[in-house]
């Protein structure tokens, strides 16, 4: 079946604009993930979504990041007046609750450039 | 405080070699699951094991074996005869499981190098 699927692949956009990553998870996972990955960094877990339960967002850099999803389908990662330090690839990952391991699926990741 | 250390930064090695990539986490959580996830210069990150941990059964898959001591708090990833495709960032990850679906808790990976 089809896997975790992100959009935009590639998004340069201007210091101070806002951006909007999207990501697909696997059909029927209930849970999302959303990572970041700096250059030459391992990932930094930022916020994550089970069912309608409220998100965890401990992760959250700013209040300048928000995210959303509706119920258990698509997700969008809201970056408001970017600055370059948050250029990094941006990971969704989705797996299935109940699981006795949760293993998460990724996908390919938004690579983010913040002029 | 819970935390995966990758401490080699960068290995190169040439084919054929034996090369093995260590990690080391810190939970006070009894219960945990371990993984490794290979990354390609594609960026997609691919999971290549999974361990909990009540098992520390060492593991053999291929050319690719995981040494699991909770005595040292590590876990490591040997390759056995490397090859140039094996050439990736490798990823140490911690996951609890005080509840479900709790977020991995990444090192911060480990590039590896094979020439021919």
């Amino acid at each position: 079946g089809a896997g975790v699927s992100q959009s935009p692949s590639n998004k340069v956009t201007e210091k101070g604009k806002d951006v909007e990553l999207r990501c697909d998870p696997i059909s029927g996972h209930t849970a999302l993930y959303w990572y970041r990955q700096r250059l030459g960094q391992g990932l930094e877990f930022l916020i994550y979504f089970q069912g309608n339960s409220a998100p965890d967002k401990s992760g959250l850099p700013s209040d300048r990041f928000s995210a959303e999803r509706t119920g258990e389908s698509v997700s969008t990662l809201t970056i408001q007046r970017t600055q370059q330090e948050d250029s990094a690839v941006y990971l969704c990952a989705s797996s299935s609750y109940g699981t006795s391991y949760n293993e998460q699926f990724f996908g390919p990741g938004t690579r983010l450039t913040v002029l | 405080a819970q935390k995966v250390t990758q401490a080699q930064t960068e290995i190169s090695v040439v084919e054929k070699e034996d090369v093995t990539l260590d990690c080391v986490y810190e939970t006070r959580d009894t219960t945990y699951y371990l993984f490794w996830y290979k990354q390609p210069p594609s960026g997609e990150l691919v999971f290549l094991i999974r361990r909990n941990s009540f098992d520390e059964q060492n593991e053999i898959s291929g050319r690719y074996s995981w040494n699991f001591q909770k005595s040292t708090s590590s876990f490591n990833f040997t390759i056995t005869a490397s090859q140039v495709v094996d050439s990736a960032v490798y990823f140490c990850a911690l996951q609890t499981f005080n509840q479900a679906g709790t977020a991995l808790i990444f090192g911060k990976g480990t590039t590896l190098s094979v020439s021919s």
